[in-house]
């Protein structure tokens, strides 16, 4: 299965600032399937990014996803309070579909 | 607005079976076919595939429990269910159900359910 590295495990920024997520996968994620996700406590994961680069509905501009291979980023461009949360990335092409293990950003 | 909720029991002996269900709403199973799945997320932890079932029936299951998994679907009540069996202690974790964004395979989940917690306890 694809093991998938989030880096940093916890990121320690102001609001306004901008936050760059990493997430590594130990084998190429074919056609660049891959998600990334938001996490609030409490609550349920949110899609944000798919298909490496595309915004799911409804979500802000200032989520922007990048990256292929094996090399992806999740960037937040201005840091909005209610951003500070849990982010996940996924791959969903090459069953099992894996999770890296979580990036928090949290409020400096 | 699709809405996905799970239910059933919060409380599981070990070395039973547990069994979870996903009632969708806000729209027909029938309508159009997905890839319909159970996630779980053990407290503090992770998030981890356990697998999917397509509307017609097929399934794929995460080998780390396909020995101990089955989803099933039934589309005339708008339901698909989750049965892990033999649980451990290991098992404890908020469930969730959840739908892709597309009907392809490869697709990302859009839309979950709020997440039901199932603790595996004596």
């Amino acid at each position: 299965e694809i093991v998938l590295t989030q880096s940093p495990g916890t990121l320690s920024l102001s609001p306004g600032e901008r936050a760059t997520l990493s997430c590594r996968a130990s084998q190429s994620v074919s056609s660049s399937y891959l998600a990334w996700y938001q996490q609030k406590p409490g609550q349920a994961p949110r899609l944000l990014i798919f298909g490496a680069s595309s915004r799911a509905t409804g979500i802000p501009d200032r989520f922007s996803g990048s990256g292929s291979g094996t090399d992806f980023t999740l960037s937040i461009s201005r840091l909005e309070p209610e951003d500070f949360a849990v982010y996940y990335c996924q791959q969903y092409g090459s069953s099992p579909w894996t999770f890296g293990q979580g990036t928090m950003v949290e409020i400096k | 607005q699709m809405q996905l909720q799970e239910s059933g029991p919060g409380l599981v002996k070990p070395s039973e079976t547990l069994s979870l269900t996903c009632t969708v709403s806000g729209g027909s199973m029938s309508s159009r076919s997905y890839y319909w799945g159970w996630i779980r997320q053990p407290p503090g932890k992770g998030l981890e595939w356990i697998g999917s079932i397509y509307s017609s029936g097929n399934t794929n299951y995460n080998p780390s429990l396909k020995s101990r998994v089955t989803i099933s679907v039934d589309t005339s009540k708008n339901q698909f269910s989750l049965r892990l069996s033999s649980v451990t202690a290991a098992d404890t974790a908020v469930y969730y159900c959840a739908r892709p964004y597309g009907s392809s395979w490869y697709s990302a989940f859009d839309v979950w359910g709020q997440g039901t917690m199932v603790t595996v306890s004596s």
